[in-house]
């Protein structure tokens, strides 16, 4: 039982260049999150996707995208990176929306020069 | 606008000592109120949580104390250990969007 997966764990990307996040978990949970985690900032929403099939914005989506590929799997892709990206992004899941108690991943630490 | 105000930045405890953390927040709709430890290279992991209808949780060493009219609610870590060393964050939410809401976290050091 892996929990919240996340890859890759590191990424250095140029201006403008793309990139998709990958996020998979084994919890059979419904409902997933990305967010970036930026010093003195805690942690601010992106996207999530309360089930499979559905997606919303959340707090900061500027410059995002994201797919719920299927129940286990969540993408976030940055279609045209920009400094202001740099951040550790985590991908964490829940049982429902309902159920507050979220579980993370490991993160990836991205930054763009 | 930061809807959950969390200090101190960054905190040094003696072992054995009491770790306080303080948050408050804005939003009187908020009732969900969870910490998150977080260990460095690591994911935030659920430490303890509360709702307003009670004015203090203990799980452990961890206590959560609420005080409703003030909007503020802390983490008291007693008999602290180094163990205990990591980013502890307070959040909170509410039940007509269910987001989570963060602090900016708090650096614990417990010193041996």
């Amino acid at each position: 039982n892996a929990g919240v997966t996340q890859t890759p764990k590191f990424q250095v990307l140029k201006t403008g260049q793309s990139m998709t996040l990958q996020c998979a978990q084994d919890m059979n949970h419904n409902s997933m999150y990305w967010y970036r985690q930026d010093p003195g900032m805690g942690l601010r929403l992106i996207y999530y996707s309360a089930s499979e099939g559905t997606t919303d914005k959340g707090e900061v989506p500027n410059g995002y995208n994201v797919s719920r590929l299927n129940k286990r799997e969540f993408s976030l892709r940055l279609e045209s990176a920009a400094p202001s990206q740099t951040s550790v992004y985590f991908c964490a899941s829940s049982v429902h929306r309902e159920s507050y108690e979220q579980y993370f991943g490991p993160g990836t630490r991205l930054t763009v020069t | 606008q930061q809807q959950v105000k969390q200090s101190p930045q960054s905190l040094i405890v003696q072992k054995g000592g009491i770790s306080i953390i303080n948050c408050a927040y804005e939003n009187t709709a908020f009732d969900y109120f969870p910490w998150y430890q977080q260990f460095p290279g690591k994911g935030p992991a659920l430490l303890i949580a509360i709702r307003p209808d009670v004015s203090e949780k203990k799980e452990g060493r961890f206590t959560i104390s609420f005080n409703k009219s003030a909007k503020q609610f802390s983490l008291h870590i007693m008999d602290s250990q180094p163990g205990d060393s990591a980013t502890y964050f307070c959040a909170a939410s509410r039940d007509s969007n269910y987001q989570l809401i963060w602090g900016a976290g708090t650096k614990l050091i417990i010193k041996p």
